[in-house]
């Protein structure tokens, strides 16, 4: 069965600073998706970016982009300069392709963005 | 930008008592689904409907959980008889056919039992 891992119950960066959220995950199958999802204090799911593991590249959407390594099943966030509004709780996610679509999810990581 | 739409958005009930969440999907999404999370815990995949009727479901869907599409538009998960345990924001969710689409979530019901 997949899972995913995020090692990282919290982390705290400094306004306008980077930070790296980390993710891991164990699948046996070759196509897939990954997300993160942000989870502001309203608990509303938001999606940040996703990346096919099909592709190479990484994805990217402003501020914010992925280090994907499919080899190391690894698929960590980065948030360039950090604004007060980052702040959330932030959770990868790993779409199978097998059974409907269904997202199997990492406990989350909480990110604090200090002024 | 279209949206998944959920009411209420907060929900206190007693224990033992049936409760009915609702959600609007996407008009054109064809596969509709039901998370929860219970606070402080991980995301939990509920169940997921394609063409009227269930297509997975999860351990935690159990005889207590129904889902329906009743005009076409709605999409509803229907709890019988509610727990304490049940108490958790459940998320409604939509996704188009194809494989490249995402997934689209509502803001969430909050459910209490009390």
């Amino acid at each position: 069965a997949q899972t995913v891992t995020q090692s990282q119950p919290e982390m705290s960066v400094q306004e306008a600073e980077t930070v790296t959220l980390s993710c891991t995950y164990d699948t046996s199958e070759s196509d897939y998706y990954l997300f993160w999802y942000k989870q502001p204090p309203s608990r509303q799911m938001i999606l940040v970016i996703r990346q096919e593991a099909y592709k190479q590249q990484n994805a990217t959407e402003n501020r914010f982009s992925v280090n994907f390594q499919k080899a190391a099943k690894s698929f960590s966030l980065k948030i360039s300069d950090s604004q007060l509004g980052d702040a959330a709780m932030y959770f990868c996610a790993y779409r199978r392709m097998d059974s409907n679509y269904q997202l199997i999810w990492g406990a989350g990581t909480k990110l604090i963005i200090k002024p | 930008e279209p949206e998944v739409t959920q009411t209420p958005s907060h929900q206190v009930t007693q224990m033992g008592q049936e409760v009915i969440l609702r959600c609007v999907p996407i008009s054109n999404h064809l596969y509709f689904y039901w998370y929860r999370q219970i606070l402080g815990q991980k995301v939990e995949f509920l169940v997921s409907f394609y063409n009227n009727e269930i297509s997975e479901k999860s351990e935690i869907f159990d005889d207590q959980f129904s889902v329906e599409r009743p005009d076409g538009s709605n999409f509803t998960l229907k709890i019988r008889s509610t727990k304490l345990e049940d108490s958790a924001m459940y998320f409604c969710a939509s996704s188009e056919h194809s494989l490249r689409g995402g997934y689209t979530f509502g803001s969430g019901t909050r459910l209490t039992v009390v």
